[in-house]
């Protein structure tokens, strides 16, 4: 069974500090990908991550994928209270000639203004 | 559709009773899972199916849960004799290699 860790499962910080999010895994992913869902709403894809080593930036978001495809981490630099959601990562395997993906443990942040 | 529906948005159901939840994924995805949140928590796998393979159940939590897809399109959450530990949000999401698109939940809550 895939599974997927994410930590920390809880992190509370000022606004204005750097923060990094790992997604780990014993398994490798075709690709890896970032969700961040707010209150009373689906989470919403942020970035898709296919080759090891990869990096994506979205503002102050740097999403990187581990060169062996089985981890990922998420930097956020400089937070702003709107950053505050649970952050999931989600792992794409292949299955039979499909994807099916497998989502991780979430982490909760809470920016403080 | 341009993203994945679900309805109802909000169901209050009272102990006891069935409650059917509707999933509309994305045109043209063959992949389909539900999953479960309660209140701060992360996602709980309940089901996934893929095309016209047999679904992948072993995330429900008791015989009381089902789920069918018809068509290989919509698909419906049947909670059965529903207890007050169902009440959380459950979520739809379909798949292509793009990514999984969620949809914006039910939020059930059961009294």
């Amino acid at each position: 069974t895939q599974l997927l860790e994410q930590s920390p499962q809880f992190l509370s910080i000022q606004e204005g500090e750097n923060l990094t999010v790992y997604c780990n895994s014993s398994s490798v992913f075709s690709s890896l990908q970032w969700y961040r869902q707010e209150p009373g709403e689906g989470p919403v894809l942020l970035v898709t991550v296919v080759t090891g080593g990869e990096v994506k930036k979205l503002k102050r978001l740097t999403f990187q994928f581990g060169d062996a495809r089985k981890d990922s981490s998420l930097h956020i630099t400089a937070a702003q209270p709107g950053d505050t959601g649970l952050y999931l990562c989600a792992g794409a395997g292949r299955n039979s000639g499909t994807y099916k993906y497998i989502f991780g443990t979430g982490t909760r942040l809470k920016v403080l203004a | 559709g341009a993203g994945v529906s679900q309805s109802p948005s909000n169901k209050v159901t009272e102990k006891g009773k069935d409650v059917e939840l509707r999933c509309d994924p994305i045109s043209g995805h063959t992949a389909l899972y539900w999953y479960r949140q309660s209140l701060g928590q992360g996602l709980e796998f309940l089901i996934y199916f893929q095309g016209n393979s047999a679904p992948d159940k072993s995330g429900l939590p008791s015989d009381r849960f089902s789920a069918e897809r018809t068509g290989g399109s919509v698909s419906t959450l049947t909670i059965q004799r529903t207890q007050q530990e169902d009440s959380a949000v459950y979520l739809c999401a379909s798949s292509s290699i793009a990514g999984a698109f969620f949809g914006q939940g039910t939020r059930l809550t059961v009294v």
